[in-house]
């Protein structure tokens, strides 16, 4: 089965620490997204990867940073962590261009709380 | 600019009862098209997608939903709802390049007994 997996379900961090958010998928895509989710806003795109150690920023870069050292990982960075950076953070993958269909496969969310 | 609208930010039906989400876009040409489900404290799960040919699609758990190009719209549909279809719904739209998801703000769904 096929599966993306987001180390930290739940996490809880002061403001101006740094935070890694960890995504691993299994399915051998070459894309990767991270998104932020919040209530009445849907799903808004922080950052994306089509290859390895390749980034391009989405909506909402700004207090992100990403990291794509190799194919399977992609990981959320929070350089100093901010009180409206609270949020669901969802990773998800897409295949390639040759096979891909635009549906992306997702992980089960990090929820971030910033004190 | 490509956008997704979703015009109930929640809806109540009782179970049993039929089941219409909305969904309008805002796209230069024929968009792929899709829905999801987020459960509670899930990420999410496609329910289905278009792309061309047919514009009445088939999806998981029941589900369907039908293109309308005239009207810019991707609603989404089922007959008879059941407790465990209670959830989010989100409806996309994908640009050709198949790199960029616009996402609708979701329709929360509340099934009654």
């Amino acid at each position: 089965d096929v599966k993306v997996t987001q180390s930290s379900r739940y996490l809880v961090k002061r403001t101006g620490e740094k935070v890694f958010l960890e995504c691993v998928q299994d399915m051998d895509h070459e894309n990767m997204f991270w998104y932020r989710q919040d209530p009445g806003l849907g799903l808004r795109l922080i950052y994306f990867s089509y290859d390895v150690k390749m980034k391009e920023k989405g909506d909402i870069p700004e207090g992100y940073s990403v990291s794509r050292e190799k194919k399977e990982r992609f990981s959320l960075i929070l350089e100093s962590a901010s009180t409206n950076q609270t949020s669901m953070y969802l990773c998800a993958s897409s295949p390639g261009t040759s096979a891909n269909t635009g549906e992306l496969f997702f992980g089960e969310g990090s929820r971030l709380t910033v004190l | 600019a490509q956008s997704v609208t979703q015009p109930d930010i929640h809806i109540t039906v009782s179970e049993g009862a039929s089941l219409e989400l909305r969904c309008n876009y805002s796209y230069g040409a024929t968009p792929y098209l899709f829905w999801y489900v987020q459960s509670p404290g899930q990420g999410l799960q496609l329910l289905l997608k278009y792309f061309s040919g047919d514009t009445l699609v088939q999806g998981i758990k029941g589900f369907e939903a039908e293109f309308k190009r005239s009207q810019s719209s991707f609603n989404l549909r089922k007959p008879s709802v059941h407790w465990s279809d209670a959830a989010e719904y989100f409806c996309a739209v994908v640009n050709t390049g198949g790199f960029k998801t616009i996402f609708g703000a979701g329709t929360r769904l509340f099934v009654k007994a």
